[in-house]
């Protein structure tokens, strides 16, 4: 039983670059979210989506694109690269008011 | 006013001790509430959720009091394992995107 998903689990890349975080779940969960962890900031949600082919933004979802086309998968798209968009970024998925199960996490830095 | 504040410690207690955490959240149409424990540089993993009533999973006791909007974690017995960050996350019923997290407590048990 894989729960979440999170590839890659370290990553680095210069300003500009684009890349695609990836995250899938086989627990058939309806929802999933994408956070960021920074020192002192606790998790902030970044985007989710309740169901296939609905997302919607969370509180910081400036420069990151998403998509649902499965249940199962959830990708996070860094358009162009921010030395602000260094940090640890965690898929979640859950059901409805119940808690959520995480992923490993991406540890990005961008340089 | 953050959504769920937590005492950031850091709490050093000696194996052995009895060390307690407290939570409060500021929505009162909060309905579901957890805690989860987070190692250095690892995913969240729920250590518990919370009930109304109170609840008990061996050496961890969580605490609700709805009227105060205040969350608790009691930890008997510290081990050294136990020592990581602790965090409060509270949910609105029914919402997709209301899994609000405290920024953690981080505790050290010494030996």
């Amino acid at each position: 039983n894989a729960g979440v998903t999170q590839t890659p689990k370290f990553q680095v890349l210069k300003t500009g670059q684009s890349m695609t975080l990836q995250c899938a779940q086989d627990m058939n969960h309806e929802y999933m979210s994408w956070y960021r962890q920074d020192p002192g900031m606790g998790l902030r949600l970044i985007h989710y989506s309740v169901g296939a082919g609905i997302t919607d933004q969370g509180e910081v979802p400036n420069g990151y694109n998403v998509s649902r086309s499965t249940t199962e998968d959830f990708p996070l798209r860094l358009l162009s690269a921010a030395p602000s968009q260094t940090s640890v970024y965690f898929c979640a998925s859950r059901r409805l008011n119940t808690e959520a199960f995480f992923g490993q996490g991406t540890r990005l830095t961008v340089v | 006013r953050k959504e769920v504040e937590q005492d950031p410690g850091p709490f050093n207690v000696p194996e052995g001790a009895t060390v307690a955490f407290n939570c409060t959240y500021s929505n009162s149409a909060s309905q579901s509430f957890f805690w989860y424990r987070q190692d250095c540089r690892k995913e969240p993993k729920l250590l518990m959720s919370v009930y109304s009533s109170g609840n008990e999973d061996g050496r961890f006791t969580a605490q609700l009091n709805r009227a105060s909007q205040y969350i608790s974690l009691l930890i008997r017995d510290s081990k050294l394992s136990d020592s990581a960050t602790y965090l409060c996350v509270v949910l609105l019923s029914g919402s997709a995107r209301q899994l609000t997290f405290g920024s953690g407590t981080q505790l050290t048990v010494l030996p």
